[in-house]
């Protein structure tokens, strides 16, 4: 039972223009949301996050979209750098900000071409 | 470096030998949790801490796994009689949730193959 879904195993994009990572969720008890960044050889690191009070977040060229009543969230990269080349994880959360366990989507290749 | 450190980073077994798996957290964090990451999906929960006290454990977690934080600092995840499906990588987190929102580091992971 796949809670959390990444259904594009990739994305290339050029330098400079906007990276869009969807992810759908079917749990309507998640009200926690994150994205994460994974390198190879190392563990995940947070990118960004999202209450499900929210409907959107802004941390720089990151920007996260989360439409509740679609169970739908987006990560938005504007503009898109080659050094942001990595896997993007979503992970969504029932306890709120003080959230515990994390549920991982599949993950998305991200491949920015100079 | 203040960052989680697991090790070993990478380990080798023959089916059916037992294994652990080291993990040390940030100094100052409570919180500790281990993943399970296969190859092309996300990790997955594997069990929490809070201190010394382990309060959730995911039906994964079967009774060849065990995990401990005595301390409440490093903790051990061992698997006994190691079957070829555990072959993945184990990631450990760790996390303060006084500072607000409850952010988890993440190791780099120990690579399993089971053999």
């Amino acid at each position: 039972d796949q809670q959390v879904k990444q259904n594009s195993p990739s994305l290339s994009v050029q330098e400079g223009r906007i990276s869009i990572l969807n992810c759908d969720y079917t749990n309507s008890m998640f009200d926690y949301f994150l994205w994460y960044k994974k390198y190879p050889a190392e563990g995940p690191t947070f990118l960004i996050s999202i209450s499900s009070i929210k409907d959107k977040n802004e941390d720089g060229r990151f920007t996260v979209f989360l439409n509740k009543s679609a169970k739908h969230l987006s990560l938005h990269i504007v503009p898109s750098q080659p050094g942001d080349s990595a896997v993007y994880f979503c992970a969504a959360s029932d306890g709120g900000t003080s959230y515990g366990k994390l549920t991982f989507g599949q993950g998305t290749i991200l491949t920015v071409h100079p | 470096d203040t960052g989680v450190s697991q090790d070993p980073r990478h380990k080798i077994t023959k089916r059916g030998q037992n294994v652990t798996f080291r993990c040390d957290p940030i100094s100052e964090h409570n919180r500790l949790y281990w993943y399970r990451q296969t190859l092309g999906q996300g990790p997955e929960f594997l069990t929490y801490f809070q201190n010394e006290a382990q309060l959730e454990k995911s039906r994964l977690l079967s009774d060849r796994f065990s995990a401990e934080r005595p301390k409440g600092s490093f903790s051990t995840l061992e698997i006994q009689r190691t079957e070829q499906g555990d072959s993945a990588m184990y990631l450990c987190a760790s996390s303060s949730p006084v500072r607000g929102v409850d952010e988890q580091f993440f190791g780099p992971g120990t690579r399993l193959t089971v053999l």
